[in-house]
């Protein structure tokens, strides 16, 4: 069965720092990887998706890479902001469609 | 254009009353997902609909849990004799197709409330 894993569960940074968000997975039988981010009391916004042929994404500040072998992903943020502040969730699809999450980190980045 | 959206945002009911939720899905997506979103277990997965096929029920928790999906697009779900571990954020999503290069766009969710 596959579980999804974040850590750490929560993060506190000053603005401008530079930040690393981890995921793993342990089934490496996955379709794909998409890094999600919540705010409260709203749904998931899609920030981005790595196939399973690929190493990396990138939009903006944000990189996302995938080493399938080992099951790791990781979601690094440049120059953070306040407006940055928010959930960040997991997921990877397995062959049936389904989006497994992990539980998220709670990234807060203080002015 | 317009994103998923579900209704109502929020619902709070008393034990054992059945409620519905709805989600509208992004105009064109044939694949309709619906999760829940619960303190202590996170995000996981109850149904999906793709196009006219059987659904995947696979994650529902209980009988009492049901959905349809009226023409294709309209996805109503269904809990029947509400428990108070029903309580949770149920979270309805929609794709272009359901297959391995989609994105999977998020409503807001309808945040429910078993008294």
């Amino acid at each position: 069965k596959q579980e999804v894993t974040q850590i750490p569960a929560a993060l506190s940074v000053p603005e401008g720092e530079n930040l690393v968000l981890n995921c793993s997975f342990t089934d490496s039988a996955i379709y794909n990887l998409q890094w999600f981010r919540q705010d409260p009391g709203k749904g998931l916004t899609s920030l981005l998706l790595i196939q399973s042929s690929q190493r990396e994404q990138t939009s903006g500040r944000l990189n996302a890479s995938l080493d399938k072998s080992s099951g790791r992903s990781t979601l690094y943020i440049a120059a953070s902001q306040p407006g940055d502040s928010a959930t960040y969730l997991c997921a990877v699809r397995d062959s049936s469609y389904k989006l497994i999450f992990g539980s998220g980190t709670r990234l807060l980045v203080r002015p | 254009g317009a994103g998923v959206s579900q209704s109502p945002s929020n619902k709070v009911t008393e034990k054992g009353k059945d409620v519905e939720l709805r989600c509208d899905p992004i105009s064109g997506h044939t694949a309709l997902y619906w999760y829940r979103q619960s303190l202590g277990q996170g995000l996981e997965f109850l149904i999906y609909f793709q196009g006219n096929s059987a659904p995947d029920k696979s994650g529902l928790p209980s009988d009492r849990f049901s959905a349809e999906r009226t023409g294709g697009s309209v996805s109503t779900l269904t809990i029947q004799r509400t428990q108070q571990e029903d309580s949770a954020v149920y979270l309805c999503a929609s794709s272009l197709v359901a297959g391995i290069t989609d994105t999977q766009y998020f409503g807001p969710g309808t945040r429910l409330t078993v008294l």
